[in-house]
């Protein structure tokens, strides 16, 4: 059974600050997705990595994947109140399959 | 339509009750997923479609749970006899075949009372 852990869960920072979110997952994957969520809202897609040594970049915002290591990462740069959400990773284990997600990081970021 | 459609937004229903979910996916999309949220928790995989290929339903909490996806297209889910566990978001996906992207539609949420 493919197991989806980011750490952390909870972040609160300062504005102007840079951190990073971690996404483990337990199997074998060639798909890897971040979301955004916004209270009461649905997710929001922010990246898509198919392949070892993806790397996207969208603003203040980079994901980049190691399927070596099975382990994605998304780094925040220089925050900004706006970044405040819930961001979730979701592992797909073979291309059109089903997504397991994980718990998600309850970001806040301070002003 | 731009994205994907989900009815009703919101739902309070009587525990006991039948509820039905409607997903209306992308056009074109031949992938459509459902998954549940609970109040502050992440996302829990129900079931996924995939074109004419035999749904994966193996995240269906009990047999009071099922869903249906009418012509490749629309889906459906039916929750029979509602418990106040029940009560959560339900959102919908669909993608093209390879996956790439998958877009979740706003949810349904439900109110087992």
């Amino acid at each position: 059974e493919l197991k989806v852990e980011q750490n952390p869960l909870f972040l609160s920072m300062q504005e102007g600050k840079n951190y990073t979110i971690y996404c483990n997952y337990s199997t074998t994957s060639d798909r890897l997705y971040w979301y955004r969520q916004d209270p009461g809202k649905s997710l929001e897609s922010l990246f898509v990595l198919l392949s070892n040594g993806a790397v996207k970049q969208e603003g203040r915002l980079m994901a980049s994947l190691d399927t070596k290591a099975r382990l994605s990462t998304l780094h925040i740069t220089a925050a900004v109140h706006d970044l405040s959400a819930t961001y979730f990773c979701a592992v797909g284990e073979t291309s059109g399959s089903r997504l397991t997600f994980g718990e998600g990081t309850q970001l806040t970021v301070n002003p | 339509g731009a994205g994907v459609s989900q009815s009703p937004s919101n739902k309070v229903t009587e525990k006991g009750k039948d509820v039905e979910l409607r997903c209306d996916p992308i056009s074109g999309h031949t992938a459509l997923y459902w998954y549940r949220q609970s109040l502050g928790q992440g996302l829990e995989f129900l079931i996924y479609f995939q074109g004419n290929s035999a749904p994966d339903k193996s995240g269906l909490p009990s047999d009071r749970f099922s869903a249906e996806r009418t012509g490749g297209s629309v889906s459906t889910l039916t929750i029979q006899r509602t418990q106040q566990e029940d009560s959560a978001v339900y959102l919908c996906a669909s993608s093209s075949r390879s996956g790439n992207t998958i877009y979740f539609g706003e949810g349904s949420w439900l109110t087992v009372v």
